[in-house]
């Protein structure tokens, strides 16, 4: 069974800090990944897609991607209570995505 | 564009009872998949399907079962329904997994089995 792990929080932070989000996934032939935001009723809603070794950055968002140690972050900087959500990392098993059972992040004011 | 539209958005079932939740994309997808998400444990894939006429089972298929006759629909249909099978499902379509190929969510159908 291919996994992906994350700890499922909550993470609580600072309304101004960043918050730092971590997934490891078991599969070596994974190549691509990606963060999802859902929130509390809602569907999952795209955030960030990664496919190489490094960083890459999106407004207030940045995705690492490390193959070799087999894990994935999102940093999510300035971070405001809107961000205060369920996030979602999923990586690419075959014809479709295996999703980690998600992180809750909490932004206080 | 709707994206990607499911049906119904709620629905109360009693065991045995059986039911079809649609779901229907724009989006000229060949890709579309089935998730059921429990709270707490993450989204699980149910059923799949690369194109028309093509479907494969996913991690959890019991008890369900799917049909791809046209690129736009992919309806989930559940037998004899269980209370085991109260969950939120989702349906997703995109582009083939890889660059660019991440899920368009529809917004989901709660199903409760009494």
């Amino acid at each position: 069974q291919k996994e992906v792990e994350q700890n499922s929080g909550p993470l609580s932070v600072p309304e101004g800090a960043i918050a730092s989000l971590n997934c490891t996934y078991s599969d070596r032939g994974s190549q691509s990944f990606f963060w999802y935001r859902q929130y509390s009723g809602k569907s999952p809603e795209l955030i960030m897609s990664i496919y190489s070794n490094g960083d890459k950055e999106d407004g207030r968002f940045t995705a690492q991607l490390n193959k070799a140690s087999q894990y994935v972050s999102l940093l999510i900087r300035d971070s405001q209570p809107s961000d205060s959500a369920t996030y979602l990392c999923a990586v690419s098993a075959g014809y479709a995505l295996n999703f980690g059972k998600g992180t809750s992040l909490l932004v206080t004011p | 564009n709707a994206g990607v539209t499911q049906t119904p958005k709620f629905r109360i079932l009693k065991i045995g009872q059986s039911m079809t939740l649609q779901c229907a994309q724009d989006m000229n997808h060949n890709y579309m998949y089935w998730y059921r998400q429990d709270p707490g444990m993450g989204l699980k894939l149910i059923y799949y399907s690369v194109g028309a006429g093509i479907t494969d089972k996913g991690e959890v298929p019991n008890g369900y079962n799917v049909s791809r006759s046209t690129t736009e629909d992919f309806p989930l249909r559940l037998e004899l329904a269980a209370p085991s099978q109260t969950s939120v499902y989702f349906c997703a379509s995109s582009q083939p997994v890889g660059q660019e190929g991440s899920y368009t969510f529809g917004s989901g159908t709660r199903l409760t089995v009494v």
